[in-house]
């Protein structure tokens, strides 16, 4: 069984601030990566995906992976308030484990 | 361009009643995919449907079928519910299995009473 790990937050940063959001994953053979973000009451959606070691930049966002630590994390610089929401790692593995699992989430509140 | 439609949006139902929760893309993907989203627990994988004609188990399926009515359509059926299964349910598809983003729909809120 998969399991992803995340900070269950809630984590709370100013506006204007770094907010860094982490995620942990038991299958060292997953592959690909994501980020989705979901705001109270509304379905997920993807903000960032990895398949490579090493950082992925979007905007504001920046993507980090590590394979040989299980470790992904998100970066959200210049936090704003319409940032405030739960944040959702989900890893899948390869070959026939290709089904993505989701992490908890993280309730990230960014304060004006 | 509507992407993933589900239907309904909210629902409540008696203990023992059956409903089919319907979901259809229109992004030619391959595979789908139903969840639900318990607080605390994340969204857990029911069902899925990596491509047309084909039907796998999730992580929980316990007290749910489904059927892949051909490439746009995967419905959800609740045969008799229960109130372990009040929650919120997504669909979601994929263009092909194996690492693609998920699209998910906007989500049916259930209720069981």
């Amino acid at each position: 069984q998969k399991e992803v790990e995340q900070n269950s937050g809630p984590l709370s940063v100013p506006e204007g601030a770094i907010a860094s959001l982490n995620c942990t994953y038991s299958d060292r053979g997953s592959q690909s990566f994501f980020w989705y973000r979901q705001y109270s009451g509304k379905s997920p959606e993807l903000i960032m995906f990895i398949y490579s070691n090493g950082d992925k930049e979007d905007g504001r966002f920046t993507a980090q992976l590590n394979k040989a630590s299980q470790y992904v994390s998100l970066l959200i610089r210049d936090s704003q308030p319409s940032d405030s929401a739960t944040y959702l790692c989900a890893v899948n593995g390869g070959g026939s484990n290709y089904k993505l699992t989701f992490g908890k989430g993280t309730l990230l509140t960014v304060n004006p | 361009n509507a992407g993933v439609t589900q239907t309904p949006k909210f629902q409540v139902l008696k203990t023992g009643q059956s409903m089919t929760l319907q979901c259809a893309q229109d992004m030619n993907h391959n595979s789908m995919y139903w969840y639900r989203q318990d607080p605390g627990m994340g969204l857990r994988l029911i069902y899925y449907s990596a491509s047309e004609g084909t039907t796998d188990k999730g992580e929980v399926p316990n007290g749910y079928n489904v059927s892949r009515l051909n490439k746009r359509e995967f419905s959800l059926r609740l045969e008799s519910a229960a109130p372990s299964q009040t929650s919120v349910y997504f669909c979601a598809s994929e263009i092909s299995t194996g690492g693609s983003p998920l699209h998910f729909g906007n989500g049916t809120r259930l209720t069981v009473t």
